[in-house]
């Protein structure tokens, strides 16, 4: 099945402590986006990548780091400079063709700090 | 940072009636405006992408406008059922590939 797989479900961090968000597909999509979701605030946009080994700062990049090394793959680091990283996490990704470039996203991943 | 506002935050509906809402987006540097339904316990599903002003997309009882000059969006969903029932997110895209979110209208169907 083509589709778009985040991992793990639920990641616990340490104060200090850096932690990496997976986000594979399969879907052979152009673009990766990764989201965060907090209470009340809808979905901010952290990193976005259109191509392999290139990639922007969203809105909220402070305090993470992304890297896009292969076409399927973009995982997200919270770095210890994140000072609030409790949220839902969202990884999407899109085909790059007029008429076709609707967002599909993965299950996402609940980080918490310990 | 891009403003896109959604209004309102929540509509309680009963079932069987029409109801509708608003994305507000900047009307410059427009690409195309998307609409996502989101469930719980689920992830967000597409809706709609429009690229066009005085664009019109239907689907079954759910249907979507576009309004580029002013920059606003309209969701209307006819004779709500309670499998209606999520929050609705619109994304405005510029003209490069940023895709940022409005806040969503988290929507309830009464029975």
């Amino acid at each position: 099945d083509g589709g778009i797989t985040q991992s793990p479900k639920y990641l616990f961090r340490k104060e200090g402590q850096n932690v990496t968000l997976s986000c594979e597909q399969n879907l052979n999509h152009d673009a990766m986006y990764w989201y965060r979701q907090d209470p009340g605030q809808g979905l901010r946009l952290i990193y976005y990548s259109q191509i392999v080994n290139d990639f922007q700062k969203g809105d909220i990049a402070e305090g993470y780091s992304v890297s896009r090394e292969k076409k399927e793959s973009f995982p997200l680091t919270v770095t210890s400079a994140q000072k609030n990283p409790t949220a839902f996490y969202l990884c999407a990704s899109r085909l790059d063709r007029a008429g076709n470039e609707k967002l599909f996203f993965g299950s996402g991943t609940q980080l918490s700090v310990l | 940072i891009l403003n896109v506002e959604q209004s309102p935050q929540s509509l309680h509906v009963q079932e069987g009636d029409s109801t509708n809402f608003t994305c507000s987006f900047p009307s410059s540097n427009f690409y195309a405006l998307h609409w996502y339904r989101w469930e719980t316990a689920k992830s967000p599903e597409a809706l709609f992408v429009m690229t066009l002003n005085g664009d019109e997309k239907k689907k079954g009882r759910i249907s979507a406008t576009l309004n580029t000059k002013e920059g606003y969006s309209y969701l209307y969903i006819k004779g709500s059922q309670p499998e209606d029932s999520a929050t609705y997110l619109c994304a405005f895209r510029p003209r490069d590939d940023k895709i940022i979110f409005g806040k969503g209208t988290r929507l309830h169907i009464l029975p």
